[in-house]
């Protein structure tokens, strides 16, 4: 079974400009959470979609949005890319929504804000 | 490669010996946990999990120990192979306000020596 895949792999972008991730999680996974990840924050959750409906929401502002579709794909954007947006977003899928089940990871999307 | 955290608790181990990374979680209410590895470039990858009805679970040369009376979880890994050197991060998931939320912690760096 292919595990989560995420595109494109890297992305550099400059300030003022907006981002779109994809990610296509695990065939039968309906559940899709993003994530982003630094050095100096960790992995701070952004938020989860279940069967195309934001479920929950981290403390992100409101330049970070997503979607699902109705094959469970996702989309994240980041719209007035900043500086401090540069990250490693990742995405992730499980079987079960809320985060009751292992969350299976893709590689990420590596975002350069310069 | 790229860097998850440049300012990690690292633990180093000899080839053969077993590790044991600890990780305190916050929430008295967390009821599942899970513990990830992280490589180099790459996504986080579950390795084990553990619900809180149990102290103790078992896989394949892993292990993990959960006490709650202290809030803490340990991943236990038997006979560390170099394949091992990676960022582990625990996660605890609760009920928050209505909807299940999940926090990573901040990671701990295993090396391995040769």
């Amino acid at each position: 079974k292919a595990g989560v895949t995420q595109t494109p792999r890297y992305l550099i972008k400059t300030r003022g400009q907006q981002v779109t991730l994809s990610c296509s999680p695990i065939s039968g996974h309906r559940s899709v959470s993003w994530y982003q990840q630094t050095p100096g924050q960790g992995l701070q959750f952004l938020f989860e979609y279940f069967s195309e409906t934001q479920r929950n929401k981290g403390n992100f502002p409101g330049r970070f949005s997503g979607r699902q579709f109705s094959n469970s794909r996702s989309e994240m954007n980041v719209s007035t890319l900043e500086l401090g947006d540069s990250a490693l977003y990742l995405c992730a899928s499980s079987l079960g929504r809320g985060s009751n089940s292992p969350l299976h990871f893709g590689n990420g999307t590596r975002l350069t804000v310069t | 490669g790229e860097s998850v955290g440049l300012h990690l608790p690292t633990l180093s181990v000899q080839e053969g010996d077993n590790s044991i990374i600890n990780c305190a979680y916050s929430n008295s209410a967390s009821d599942y946990f899970i513990w990830y590895k992280q490589e180099s470039g790459k996504g986080p990858q579950f390795i084990i999990d553990i619900r809180s009805n149990m102290d103790k679970r078992q896989g394949q040369r892993v292990t993990v120990l959960l006490n709650k009376t202290v809030k803490h979880l340990s991943l236990q890994i038997a006979a560390t192979q170099p394949g091992d050197s990676a960022v582990y991060f625990c996660a605890e998931t609760y009920m928050d306000t209505g909807r299940r939320a999940l926090t990573f912690g901040s990671g701990t760096r295993l090396q391995v020596q040769p």
